[in-house]
């Protein structure tokens, strides 16, 4: 069985500044790693994703998340975070075997303030 | 591409009513769809997996004759939720998986907020 921890409910943050959001994982298997962001009353969307090879993947909006896999981490992080960036944030893991169902974390929501 | 669409986006009804959701692929053909659900401040919770042509399976705790799933075709899967009750009220959102990059992608729908009063 998988399950994902975000260690995080909550992320305050002033525009500008960088900010990390953390997520580790447990699973018996090789997984698949994702970062999804969800904006009030909408549907998730995909931020990042782990696959394999290099373990550094960047977003198109300036996010990256690193997969350490000795720490079993895939935190996220943006070296500076805009007012548009508040939302929530939740990583995941899909196993690589099996019914390739996705575990969630419980979400981290991050706050931009001005 | 890879555009998930769910409908209605919002729904009110009565309490002992049942009210169907569809979710679609627009440009993409799904044999597996999810459905979630999702509490206020909460993640999502993973009700069922519906494959095409064939019985969805629930996750445990799921009651299957009251979120009836039906996934007529490669574009289609449908929740209806019989016999509402004020405790049924949530956000609900569907997925639709698609092998992409040497592995399965889910797309998620912009989700329905069903309120039962």
């Amino acid at each position: 069985a998988q399950s994902v921890t975000q260690l995080d409910s909550q992320v305050p943050v002033f525009e500008e500044a960088p900010v990390e959001l953390r997520c580790n994982y447990s699973s018996s298997v090789s997984v698949y790693l994702f970062w999804y962001v969800q904006y009030p009353n909408q549907g998730l969307q995909l931020l990042l994703k782990y696959l394999s090879g290099s373990t550094l993947v960047e977003s198109i909006n300036g996010f990256e998340a690193e997969f350490n896999k000795s720490q079993t981490s895939f935190h996220l992080r943006k070296p500076s975070v805009h007012i548009s960036d508040t939302a929530e944030y939740f990583c995941a893991v899909t196993p690589n075997t099996g019914g390739f169902k996705t575990i969630f974390g419980a979400g981290t929501r991050l706050f931009v303030k001005a | 591409g890879a555009v998930v669409s769910q409908h209605p986006s919002r729904v009110i009804c009565k309490s002992g009513t049942s009210v169907k959701i569809e979710c679609r692929s627009l440009d993409f053909q799904a044999t597996t769809m999810f459905w979630y659900r999702q509490f206020p401040k909460k993640s999502l919770m993973l009700m069922a997996t519906s494959n095409e042509g064939s019985k969805a399976t629930y996750e445990q705790g799921v009651e299957k004759d009251k979120f009836l799933i039906n996934h007529a075709s490669l574009t289609l899967s449908t929740l209806t939720v019989t016999s509402a009750h004020p405790e049924d009220s949530s956000f609900y959102i569907c997925s639709a998986r698609l092998f992409r990059d040497s592995s399965y992608e889910q797309y998620f729908g912009p989700g329905t907020r069903l309120t039962v009063t």
